[in-house]
């Protein structure tokens, strides 16, 4: 399977724990995004990566949340200090990087629960 | 990017077509509609887009209207496994690297 990946696939972590992410995106896409779900709504933008530069964040990537993509291919988003709030669906999504518009695509998600 | 407006939920009996509709009315002549669905505990996956024309594939029609307004997915022969949330979200086709802004979707249920 070719597509993006994402791991952990779930994570359960006490309050105040550390907790990090890893997409795989498709190969030789350059455009990576990370979006947020909580239950019963659709997923909400947080960052976006053109090869390894972080290029536009959302408002919801407070303080305690970064992401890295060191070297253009994977990354990663760290939650520090996890809060019960954080508890939600994290998504990883890719793009070629070609064109204008591009087609998405998903990854299965990392489902964090924060005790 | 323009606001879409859907139906919290439908049923399809499985075999039948399932019409799914959308409301963009706010939609400008550069706006493309895309349409993506989630399964139960599994990332987004792509459906179809379209700017004007009806669009087909292997997975499902997108008939547009003519003004543009709204659209109807249709999943021409469903099954229980198109049991998903079915989001229509509308997106300028200069948009670049903007992100998908994802509303609340339809919850289609397919019934056997």
């Amino acid at each position: 399977d070719t597509g993006v990946s994402q791991n952990p696939r779930h994570k359960i972590t006490k309050r105040g724990q550390n907790v990090t992410f890893r997409c795989d995106p498709i190969s030789e896409h350059n455009r990576l995004y990370w979006y947020r779900q909580t239950l019963g709504q659709g997923p909400e933008f947080l960052t976006y990566f053109q090869n390894e530069a972080q290029l536009e964040k959302s408002r919801l990537l407070s303080d305690r949340f970064s992401a890295e993509r060191p070297k253009g291919s994977f990354s990663t988003l760290e939650i520090q200090r996890t809060e019960q709030g954080d508890s939600a669906m994290y998504l990883c999504a890719s793009t070629p990087g070609q064109e204008k518009a591009e087609t998405q695509y998903f990854g299965p998600g990392t489902r964090l629960l924060v005790l | 990017d323009a606001k879409t407006t859907q139906p919290t939920s439908m049923d399809c009996a499985e075999g039948r077509a399932a019409n799914l509709p959308c409301n963009h009315s706010t939609i400008s002549g550069n706006e493309y509609v895309y349409w993506y669905r989630q399964i139960h505990s599994q990332g987004p996956q792509y459906i179809i887009h379209g700017l004007k024309n009806n669009e087909t594939n292997e997975m499902a029609s997108l008939i547009i209207t003519e003004d543009r307004k709204s659209s109807t997915l249709i999943l021409p022969h469903a099954t229980l496994r198109d049991t998903a949330v079915y989001y229509c979200i509308v997106r300028a086709t200069n948009s670049g690297n903007t992100p998908l802004v994802f509303g609340k979707g339809t919850r289609l249920s397919v019934i056997a």
